[in-house]
């Protein structure tokens, strides 16, 4: 079991070019989240999905984030007209339904380190 | 929205000894607490959790506890090995009816152990 996959693992994008980072969540699991993490604030909740469907998105700043999840096995988080200040490592992560065992644990993936330049 | 605060910020032990991070929140709506530790360059690995109607939490070298009327909780890591230096993570989530929700993180807490 490879866990929570992340792609890249790293991205290199100039000032206000797109950055579109990618994960697939451990099979079985119907929660995914996304998080950031930078020196200055720490880590930052984004954005969740259950079952596919938007759950909670309060984390995402209003503009040039999105994200969707089209299908069980992958996300997406997309960032438009990237800025320096979007520089962090963005992680996800996913976990169980209830009634599937185990409880609420959230298994992390090993990151997306995006640097804007 | 939730605040989750750690104390210290960073410690440093001898091997064998242990160590005490504490951890606080505000929201009386969280339910449900997880830590995390994360090695440089690994991922957030999940090492023990509590939820709000329990006190104590045991598993091997690790001791979790969690006073609800005072929102404290207390991460006790005992006979320390190298492995264990990391950064450790508290957070706290709402967390009904056996759904996750968001974690709301700690700053950290960096652990050092000295041989």
């Amino acid at each position: 079991n490879a866990g929570v996959i992340q792609t890249p693992r790293h991205k290199v994008t100039g000032k206000g070019q797109e950055a579109t980072l990618w994960c697939e969540p451990i099979s079985g699991h119907s929660a995914v989240f996304w998080y950031r993490q930078t020196i200055v604030q720490g880590l930052e909740f984004l954005t969740y999905f259950r079952n596919q469907a938007p759950i909670d998105d309060s984390g995402m700043p209003k503009e040039r984030f999105s994200a969707q999840m089209p299908n069980q096995s992958h996300s997406t988080l997309k960032i438009q007209s990237t800025q320096p200040q979007d520089s962090a490592v963005y992680l996800c992560a996913s976990s169980l339904a209830p009634g599937q065992g185990a409880g609420a644990e959230q298994f992390f993936g090993p990151g997306t380190r995006l640097t804007v330049l | 929205g939730e605040q989750v605060e750690q104390l210290p910020s960073s410690l440093i032990v001898q091997e064998g000894a242990s160590v005490l991070i504490n951890c606080s929140y505000t929201d009386s709506a969280s339910v449900y607490f997880p830590w995390y530790k994360q090695e440089p360059g690994k991922r957030l690995q999940f090492i023990i959790d509590i939820r709000s109607n329990m006190e104590r939490k045991q598993t091997q070298r690790l001791t979790l506890l969690f006073d609800k009327k005072t929102k404290h909780l207390s991460l006790h890591i005992t006979a320390t090995q190298p492995g264990d230096s990391a950064i450790y993570f508290c957070s706290a989530s709402i967390h009904t009816g056996g759904l996750s929700g968001k974690l709301t993180f700690g700053e950290g807490t960096q652990v050092t152990v000295i041989s």
